[in-house]
């Protein structure tokens, strides 16, 4: 039973590129929520999808924007980047919307120049 | 204003040894505590989850506290081993509305 994946593990970009990220959620769940997690600091909540809708959504300016496939994976692409955007995006993947059983992605590693 | 503050903001304890990390939390409503264990540049790993009705939750060495009183947790490792290097990253759910408010975590450091 494969867990969540992301991809692609690393990143580099230049300020004011744009670029996309990509989940798939663990086997049986239809929950995807993405967080930023900058160094040396907890992750912070950008949004979460669920039946292909942006159902929450925390304190992140619209260059942040995604989407949910019919198949729940997911992406997250951030436009205009800013070099402050330099961080390691996680997925996270639970069933139903809830957050109780929530499973972890690796995480990319985002690197603006 | 809903708030997770950790301490301490890193620990360096021997190999062998046991530690407490502790969790304290201004949520309101509160609906579950959990632990995660995060290795450098991974996702986060579940260790614990704890309604308010859970005193204690243990998984492995691993033992987690709540007192929904005073709005303290307390996560204590047990016979510490170099794996346990990591950080321990608290986080409050709140109410019905699956927000989640994470700690900036404790990095613990496991010297042979």
């Amino acid at each position: 039973d494969a867990g969540v994946t992301q991809s692609p593990t690393h990143l580099i970009k230049t300020r004011g590129q744009q670029v996309t990220l990509r989940c798939s959620p663990k086997s049986g769940h239809d929950t995807v929520s993405w967080y930023q997690q900058a160094l040396g600091q907890g992750p912070q909540f950008i949004f979460q999808y669920y039946e292909e809708e942006e159902r929450q959504r925390g304190n992140f300016p619209d260059r942040f924007s995604g989407h949910q496939f019919p198949n729940y994976s997911s992406e997250l692409n951030v436009n205009a980047l800013l070099l402050g955007d330099s961080a390691l995006y996680l997925c996270a993947s639970s069933f139903g919307q809830s957050d109780y059983e929530q499973y972890f992605g690796p995480g990319t590693r985002l690197t603006v120049t | 204003k809903n708030q997770v503050e950790q301490s301490p903001q890193s620990l360096i304890i021997l190999e062998g040894k046991n530690c407490t990390l502790q969790c304290n939390y201004t949520v309101s409503p509160f609906s579950n505590l959990r632990w995660y264990k995060q290795d450098t540049g991974r996702g986060p790993v579940s260790l614990t989850i704890m309604t308010f009705s859970e005193n204690t939750k243990s998984n492995g060495r691993y033992t987690a506290t709540l007192d929904a009183d005073t709005k303290q947790s307390s996560l204590h490792i047990t016979a510490s081993q170099l794996s346990d290097s990591a950080s321990y990253i608290c986080v409050v759910s709140v109410g019905s509305n699956y927000q989640l408010i994470w700690g900036a975590g404790t990095k613990l450091i496991i010297k042979p």
